[in-house]
């Protein structure tokens, strides 16, 4: 069964300043999606990133970044210039490509990111 | 273009009651996938609806259930509440297509059972 493991329950920044969450997995497929996603305090999920595994390029949305790093099962994300509004819940998640389950979301348990003004 | 609504926003059950939560799918989505968020946790699947029928199911009991209807709106009843079900529960809308793999979330629905 696939795993995904979020080992910073918590995090800090300072606005404007960059900080990374990290987040490492385990399945046995070569075919598969990762995303993050961000939770406010309002409830909804909202995606913020995602990256396929046969790319090898990082995906780039905006001030965030991933680190994909497919060998060592590991998947961070970086916020530059972080703002106010990035204060949120932020889950990774692990989806197969194809095959049984491939539409389900598999996540970690979550980092409460928080910005200090 | 309609987001994802759920209903309703939060509720409150005794142990043993059952209880309905409902999903309308954003506009064009014809997959409905139901997720179940406890407190402190990530979500947890529970199921998926596409074509009217349950097409993959997580590690919850069958006293989970779910419907989709022809419009693709969807139902979650759980039956003989427990204590532990009490959750936000997660409703996300999607295509049937492996090239279009995101997942629309809801704003969710808070139980509480006493």
């Amino acid at each position: 069964a696939q795993t995904v493991t979020q080992s910073q329950p918590e995090m800090s920044v300072q606005e404007a300043e960059t900080v990374t969450l990290s987040c490492t997995y385990d399945t046995s497929e070569s075919d598969y999606y990762l995303f993050w996603y961000k939770q406010p305090p309002s409830r909804q999920m909202i995606l913020v990133i995602r990256q396929e595994a046969y790319k090898q390029q990082n995906a780039t949305e905006n001030r965030f970044s991933v680190n994909f790093q497919k060998a060592a099962k590991s998947f961070s994300l970086k916020i530059s210039d972080s703002q106010l509004g990035d204060a949120a819940m932020y889950f990774c998640a692990y989806r197969p490509g194809s095959g049984a389950g491939s539409y389900q979301l598999t996540f970690g348990k979550g980092t409460k990111l928080s910005v200090i003004p | 273009e309609t987001g994802v609504t759920q209903s309703p926003t939060h509720l409150i059950k005794t142990r043993g009651q059952q209880v309905t939560l409902r999903c309308s799918s954003q506009s064009g989505h014809n997959t409905v996938s139901w997720y179940q968020q406890a407190l402190g946790q990530g979500p947890q699947f529970i199921f998926q609806y596409y074509r009217e029928e349950e097409n993959g199911r997580g590690n919850f009991p069958p006293r989970f259930s779910g419907l989709q209807f022809p419009n693709y709106s969807s139902e979650l009843n759980v039956n003989a509440l427990e204590l532990d079900d009490s959750a936000l529960y997660l409703c996300a809308s999607s295509l049937y297509d492996p090239e279009s793999y995101e997942q629309y979330f809801g704003p969710g629905t808070r139980l509480t059972v006493t």
